[in-house]
Parts: C-alpha cells; sequence; structure tokens
C-alpha cells in the first residue's frame, strides 16, 4: 500500500531535549516535505526537499533541522525544542514534475507538545 | 495580508446542497492545491491545478488565473464531506514552496 509514515504520532518531551520526527514513504517519490499546523494560522511549511540531498527553507525553518540521505527517509530534527515549537506536525511526498508536483500524499501528523 | 485567503472560514449547510469555496491568492502562481482534512486530522489532496478546471466524482475544481481566484464546488453534498478544506498555492516557479490559506470548515447536516 503506497503510503507515507511518521513516528512517533503523538510525543510530548521537555525544553532543550533534542527529537527527531521520522517520515518515510514508500512510493519512490522525489519530493519530501514537512509542515506544521497551528491554530488559526493554518499550515505552514517548514522545510522540502526535491530529491536526496538537496533540501531547502520553507516559510518557518528556525529551530528545525532536515536531512535527505536516502530517497525514502526525510526525518525533522528539533535540536533542542521549545514550547513555540508544539504543534501538529505533517510530513508529505509527491512525484516531482519539471512543472511542479502532482498529488501530495501527507502522513497522518505528528502531535508534540514542548513543556 | 495573507498571501492566500480563503472564504467562507465557516459553512454550515443541508445534504444535498451545492456548496461552494472560494480561494483568493496576491502572488503569481505556478499551481494550485485544494486539501481536504478530515475531521480525524488527516490530509488529503484533492486536486492540483495550473489552469481551467477538473473534476473528480462530486467535486469540481476551477482555477481563474487572471482574477487570481480559485473555487471547490460540491455536488449533492452529503454529510461524509464534512471536513476542512485548504487551498495552497505554489509561489514561485520551479522552487516548488507551498503557501496555505487557513481553510474553509464545511459541515454538511443530514
Amino acid at each position: 500500500e503506497a503510503q507515507v509514515t511518521q513516528n512517533p504520532r503523538y510525543l510530548i518531551t521537555v525544553t532543550g531535549k533534542k527529537l527527531t520526527v521520522t517520515c518515510s514513504q514508500n512510493m519512490n517519490h522525489e519530493y519530501m516535505s514537512w509542515y506544521r499546523q497551528d491554530p488559526g494560522l493554518g499550515l505552514r511549511q517548514i522545510y522540502y526537499s526535491m530529491n536526496v540531498e538537496v533540501t531547502d527553507k520553507g516559510d518557518v525553518p528556525e529551530g528545525y533541522k532536515v536531512s535527505r540521505k536516502e530517497k525514502r527517509n526525510f526525518p525533522l530534527i528539533l535540536e533542542s525544542p521549545s514550547p513555540n515549537q508544539t504543534s501538529l506536525y505533517f510530513c508529505a511526498s509527491s512525484l516531482s514534475l519539471t512543472s511542479g508536483r502532482e498529488t501530495q500524499y501527507f502522513g497522518p501528523g505528528t502531535r508534540l507538545l514542548v513543556l | 495580508k495573507n498571501e492566500v485567503e480563503q472564504s467562507p472560514q465557516n459553512l454550515t449547510a443541508q445534504e444535498g446542497e451545492f456548496i461552494t469555496i472560494n480561494c483568493s491568492y496576491s502572488v503569481g502562481i505556478s499551481a494550485l492545491h485544494w486539501l481536504q482534512q478530515h475531521p480525524g486530522g488527516g490530509i488529503v489532496s484533492l486536486f492540483m491545478l495550473s489552469s481551467g478546471k477538473k473534476k473528480h466524482g462530486r467535486l469540481i475544481a476551477t482555477i481563474n488565473i487572471q482574477e487570481k481566484h480559485s473555487s471547490l464546488h460540491i455536488t449533492a453534498s452529503h454529510p461524509r464531506d464534512s471536513a476542512v478544506y485548504i487551498c495552497a498555492v505554489e509561489t514561485n516557479f520551479g522552487n516548488e514552496k507551498l503557501t496555505f490559506g487557513t481553510g474553509t470548515r464545511l459541515t454538511i447536516i443530514p
């Protein structure tokens, strides 16, 4: 089954404790992206990757890191989480065409609470 | 002012009604996406448009590039259509970056 998986689905942590949210897709997609969703602000793009070893900042990259060492995986790293990073996080992937993306497949979301 | 504005923010309708959700944007775009977020939180891509009109089942999406406007229509609405509908635009050609509207919460009453 074609899917994007994220782990963990729920996480409670404390300020400053490094964490990684994993994202994996089994569709051989070139494009992967991370978003956060906050009430009243909607979805905002954190980072995206157009292929292995190619990543770029979205609208809200501060406090986050990503890496794309393999095509299927795109982990999101919070080196020193802070309470303002409490949010619902989504990973997504799609084929990358020269003119843009086709259908995006979203992961189930990771709900993060930073105390 | 947000680059992507959706209206209405909330919409309640009776089952069977024809639904229209609007999306306006203020920048040049290479494509526009419509997404559906279910009450449980999962997100599904509905359409990607760069011109004209697309149809999938009871859903129709249109875009007018000159007017910087897109609409999502639902015919013969059903309670299972209740969800948040989100518009997103690719604002930089070849850059593949997405900017989102804040969504329209649709509730269909049986």
